[in-house]
């Protein structure tokens, strides 16, 4: 079934750990974000690309990267994680220029001890 | 870069009565606003969106009304039901080619049976 996949769901791991994030779509898309989603609800873009080899920086200050190598998959990486980066993250997709519509995936809640 | 405000924050209606969801942005090159729908623990759904060319638009018991010269759209449902309760996101696109969606802080709708 076409969808946007990420994994895993849930993560604990320690102050200081290096960690990725899972991100793939089957649909197809160009468009792929990264959001980062407060406990208290609020969405911030910390990540977008607009197709392969293209990574742009989003609204938020965030000490994690990403790659884009295939068009269904796009990784976001701490390479040291503290316990600031406690959140969910959510990442989306959307087909081309004429079709806005994101499409979220079920996101990572990530906690840092 | 773009701003979007959105009021209330929560909001608490009888099974049957409206909401009305409010929402303002900054950039007036903005010209397509959605709305997204994330219940407890799921994904953000994309419910209806409306363009800049457009005044209103509806779709069930859901409406969506912009004012392009105040900079300001509004979600109304109708007959509000138990399942109807949600965060509910407004958001704007950033004008231009870099397609960017900045989002509101969400509202969180309680509708009592």
């Amino acid at each position: 079934e076409a969808d946007i996949y990420q994994t895993p769901r849930y993560l604990v791991i320690g102050t200081g750990k290096k960690i990725t994030l899972e991100c793939s779509q089957t649909m197809g898309h160009d468009k792929m974000y990264w959001y980062q989603q407060d406990p208290g609800m609020e969405l911030h873009l910390i990540h977008y690309s607009y197709g392969v080899n293209s990574t742009e920086k989003g609204d938020l200050s965030s000490e994690s990267t990403v790659s884009r190598i295939r068009t269904e998959h796009f990784p976001l990486t701490l390479e040291s994680a503290r316990p600031s980066h406690t959140s969910q993250y959510l990442c989306a997709s959307r087909s081309g220029p004429n079709n806005e519509k994101l499409f979220f995936g079920s996101g990572t809640q990530l906690s840092v001890l | 870069g773009e701003n979007v405000e959105q009021h209330p924050s929560t909001l608490s209606v009888q099974e049957g009565d409206s909401a009305v969801i409010k929402c303002t942005y900054s950039d007036s090159a903005s010209n397509y606003f959605p709305w997204y729908k994330q219940e407890l623990g799921k994904r953000p759904q994309l419910i209806i969106d409306i363009r800049s060319n457009v005044g209103e638009k509806k779709d069930q018991r859901i409406a969506v009304t912009l004012n392009k010269t105040a900079k300001h759209f509004s979600l109304h449902i109708t007959e509000t039901q138990p399942e109807d309760s949600a965060v509910y996101f407004c958001a704007a696109n950033s004008g231009g080619s870099n397609y960017k969606l900045t989002f509101g802080k969400g509202t969180l709708l309680t509708v009592n049976p």
